[in-house]
Parts: C-alpha cells; sequence; structure tokens
C-alpha cells in the first residue's frame, strides 16, 4: 500500500532563515498532498496543500512544492518566526473521494532566536 | 465555520476494559475519521464512515468497534483495553466531494492502568 516518508524528524533553524521538510510517496495514483501542523499538546491543524494538477502552491510565507516524476513534496516556511515551532506532517490521499490518507511520521521544528 | 468535539478529553481504564469515545462536528460534513497517534509517530487509520451508518476498516481496525449514529457523530470502542497502552485518539471530518480537506478534533488521551 501507499507509504509517505517523511525524511527529517528534526529540523533546527534559526529565526528569519527559511525552513525544507521533505516527503516522498510510493503510490503514483496519489493526487493531494495536504500538511498539518501540531502545537504541543495540541491537535493537527491544517495550514496547506497541494493537488498534482499544479507543482507550486503558496499561501503568505508557506510554499508547497510537488515533483510528481520523483514523487515528491516538499513544505517551504520562509521568514520563519518562533510561532512556527511545531511538529508538521505532510500526508498524501490513497482514495481521492473518500479522503484516505496516509500520514508522515512529522518533522519537529525548533525556530532558534 | 465549524467545530469537532471529542469526549471524554482524558481517559484512563483497566486493562480488559471497554472504553467507548465520542466526536460530535458541526460542519455538517459527510466523512467522519478515527486515528490514532503513539508518541513520537504519524497518524494511523482506525476507521472512517462516509455517510449515516456507513463503516470502513483502516489500517488499524483490529480490537476497536465504531458507530455513526448520525452523521454529526462517530463513536470509537476500544474492545479490550491493552495495559499500559497509552495514545492520543484523534477524530476528523471532511466534506464529500472537492472539498478535500480534513478538519482535526482536539483529541482524547487514553492511558490504560
Amino acid at each position: 500500500g501507499e507509504k509517505v516518508e517523511q525524511h527529517e524528524s528534526t529540523l533546527s533553524v534559526r529565526e528569519g532563515d527559511s525552513a525544507v521538510i521533505n516527503c516522498t510517496y510510493t503510490d503514483t495514483a496519489s493526487s493531494y498532498f495536504p500538511w498539518y501542523k501540531q502545537e504541543a499538546g495540541k491537535s493537527l491543524h491544517f495550514v496547506i496543500d497541494i493537488r498534482s494538477n499544479v507543482d507550486r502552491k503558496q499561501s503568505q510565507r508557506l510554499i508547497v512544492l510537488l515533483d510528481k516524476k520523483a514523487k515528491r513534496f516538499s513544505l517551504h516556511i520562509t521568514a520563519t518566526q518562533p510561532e512556527d515551532s511545531a511538529i508538521y506532517f505532510c500526508a498524501a490521499d490513497m482514495n481521492y473521494n473518500q479522503g484516505k490518507l496516509i500520514f508522515g511520521q512529522g518533522t519537529k521544528l525548533s525556530i532558534k532566536p | 465555520g465549524g467545530i469537532i468535539t471529542q469526549t471524554p478529553k482524558f481517559l484512563i481504564g483497566q486493562e480488559g476494559q471497554k472504553l467507548t469515545l465520542k466526536c460530535q462536528q458541526n460542519f455538517n460534513h459527510d466523512t467522519m475519521y478515527w486515528y490514532r497517534q503513539d508518541s513520537g509517530k504519524g497518524l494511523r487509520l482506525i476507521y472512517y464512515s462516509i455517510t449515516e451508518n456507513d463503516l470502513q476498516k483502516g489500517d488499524l481496525s483490529e480490537g476497536y468497534d465504531a458507530s455513526r449514529e448520525k452523521k454529526s457523530s462517530f463513536s470509537l470502542t476500544v474492545t479490550s483495553a491493552q495495559k499500559n497502552e497509552m495514545a492520543v485518539f484523534l477524530c476528523a471530518s471532511r466534506l464529500q466531494g472537492n472539498q478535500d480537506t480534513q478538519y482535526f478534533g482536539p483529541g482524547t488521551r487514553l492511558l490504560v492502568l
């Protein structure tokens, strides 16, 4: 079945720098790739997604890139701020209409002052 | 906007006990999900339901039952709690169709003594 690998388990960047989190997936039929943020002690909060009909999407400081050939997608957080510190999960869909998602293991992002 | 509520927030059980977790959403979403999150790991799908009275197994359904009593509510039962089990159970919902975003509830934290 589909597997989603999140390459960085932890990531530390200096405030103001960019952070990049990379994910790969195995199922070529996957067409929807959301990202979620989990702050300490809280639930998952949707941040941005990308569909397979585009290869780039931006929402304010967040950029998602999708490389379908390499089955790879990434989240770029520009001009990082302390409130960006959290665990970020990538996911890929297994079945478009039912929205079954396979999640990566999560990346703990720390922003250093 | 809408909200997903999960009850209880914390659940302490005994080994072998049957435990029920509840989830309510007022988004009027069609599909609802139950995930399990273990410390340091991603989310694993237990059960999901694409409409009232529908039930679909996820990868982790063994040891659990679920019930979609009505569109707005989805319950999960741990059929026999395992000693020293500790996990967070997350409920999510999604509108069927083009709206792919899954929204998550705050979670129920389970500890089995």
